[in-house]
């Protein structure tokens, strides 16, 4: 069955901790997104991708960084987690017609 | 600049009611528009979406009102149950696969 599959499902990280979330879709679709997820903003985009190699810069992109390493994997890199990072962490893939097809998220405490 | 605007933050309807969620966008070339519904604990999915060849689209009790004069599109939920008490998004995109999601409306359907 098509998917999206994130893990870790829940992180605790401390001030200046390295973390690294990770995506894998098996819909065969060009397109992964990574959004976070605050209550009071909705899902704001923070990285995303055509396809292996590609990386777009999102509306939210300070202090993340994110790699797509194959059409399946995408990666969400924060060097120096900060508080302000706690938050839910949604991936996405999508076809070229936008219909999204979520994961589970990511709950990501930075203490 | 917020490129996709909700309201309202809330919303509680009795159950059999009509629910009307509204959005308005700036970007006169975003060209397809969805609504995405999330219960507590799970992530966002895909509800109904229009392209704006049409002015509305239905899908049994859910439907799409779109305006692209004014910019503004509408979810109109009718004979509203207690279980679509839940966060509805709408969201926008351009022709990318990248979707701007509004800040969310909260919907509780009382019985």
């Amino acid at each position: 069955e098509a998917a999206v599959t994130q893990s870790p499902r829940n992180k605790v990280t401390v001030t200046g901790g390295n973390v690294t979330l990770s995506c894998r879709q098996t819909n065969s679709h060009n397109y992964m997104y990574w959004y976070r997820q605050d209550t009071g903003h909705g899902l704001r985009l923070i990285h995303y991708s055509y396809g292996a190699g590609n990386l777009q810069i999102g509306d939210v992109p300070d202090g993340y960084k994110a790699t797509r390493t194959t059409q399946e994997d995408f990666f969400l890199l924060l060097e120096l987690a900060s508080p302000s990072q706690t938050s839910l962490y949604f991936c996405a893939s999508s076809d070229d017609n936008s219909d999204y097809t979520f994961g589970s998220g990511t709950r990501l405490l930075v203490i | 600049q917020q490129q996709v605007r909700q309201s309202p933050q809330s919303l509680t309807v009795w159950e059999g009611e009509t629910a009307i969620l509204n959005c308005s966008y700036e970007d006169s070339t975003f060209d397809y528009f969805p609504w995405y519904h999330q219960f507590p604990g799970e992530s966002p999915a895909l509800l109904i979406a229009i392209r704006p060849v049409s002015n509305k689209k239905e899908d049994g009790r859910f439907t799409i009102f779109f305006n692209k004069r004014e910019k503004k599109f509408s979810l109109h939920i009718a004979d509203s149950q207690p279980g679509d008490s839940a966060t509805y998004f709408c969201a926008a995109s351009a022709n990318t696969g990248k979707l701007t999601f509004g800040d969310g409306t909260v919907l509780t359907v009382k019985p």
